[in-house]
């Protein structure tokens, strides 16, 4: 079945470029989505990406995917301690259901 | 607006209790889903609802039920408490299938 893979931890220092990085396996795939957890909270949508695009910027924000290897990025540039929390990607099958990664949780070193 | 919410913020139950968690939007949104999230995994979906009066499984059905009788609200039904539903439970509701879902907070529930 359709599965999607991140890593669970990040460790980063303040200020610099947060890389998390997400494989998923449906190719009929339409959008992918970045959500954000902070601590105690529910999921908020961060940005996501139609299928036929390869980059997507948003301010500190940039989502780069390679459909070829499947695999999605999401770049935080000048990383803030306001952006510590846990990072879920998100696919959408061929029923429009969301298959959701594991989560990576970003940890911020000052 | 209040978005999505949900009730309890917290539950203990014991094992063999029944109980219903409540989720309610005021956005006027026809999709609705219940959610758990458990350490180390992706978020899981229990069932999910495409409009008033219509109710699908999702991929951990079992041990729960659901209804939606009215746009606004989608109760959660534990019908015999186990200590594997102990978890965080999400609600969320959207204006369509690929669009973005808003969550509710999110409900604590422990069996034991």
């Amino acid at each position: 079945g359709e599965d999607v893979e991140q890593s669970l931890f990040l460790s980063v220092r303040e200020g610099d470029s947060s890389v998390i990085n997400c494989t998923y396996t449906d190719s009929s795939s339409t959008y992918l989505y970045w959500y954000k957890q902070e601590p105690g909270a529910g999921l908020q949508l961060l940005t996501y990406i139609f299928s036929n695009m390869d980059m997507k910027q948003d301010q500190r924000l940039t989502v780069l995917l390679n459909k070829k290897d499947k695999h999605l990025s999401l770049r935080i540039a000048d990383t803030q301690t306001g952006d510590s929390a846990i990072y879920f990607c998100a696919e959408t099958d061929s029923n429009y259901q969301l298959i959701w990664g594991a989560g990576t949780k970003l940890i911020i070193k000052p | 607006n209040a978005g999505v919410t949900q009730t309890p913020k917290f539950q203990v139950l014991k094992t063999g209790q029944s109980m219903t968690l409540q989720c309610a939007q005021d956005m006027n949104h026809e999709y609705m889903s219940w959610y758990r999230q458990d350490p180390g995994m992706g978020l899981r979906l229990i069932h999910y609802s495409v409009g008033a009066g219509i109710t699908d499984q999702g991929e951990v059905p079992n041990g729960y039920n659901v209804s939606r009788s009215t746009t606004e609200d989608f109760p959660l039904r534990l019908l015999s408490a186990a200590p594997s539903q102990t978890s965080v439970y999400f609600c969320a509701s959207s204006s369509g299938k690929n669009y973005e879902q808003y969550f509710g907070p999110g409900t604590r529930l422990t069996v034991t």
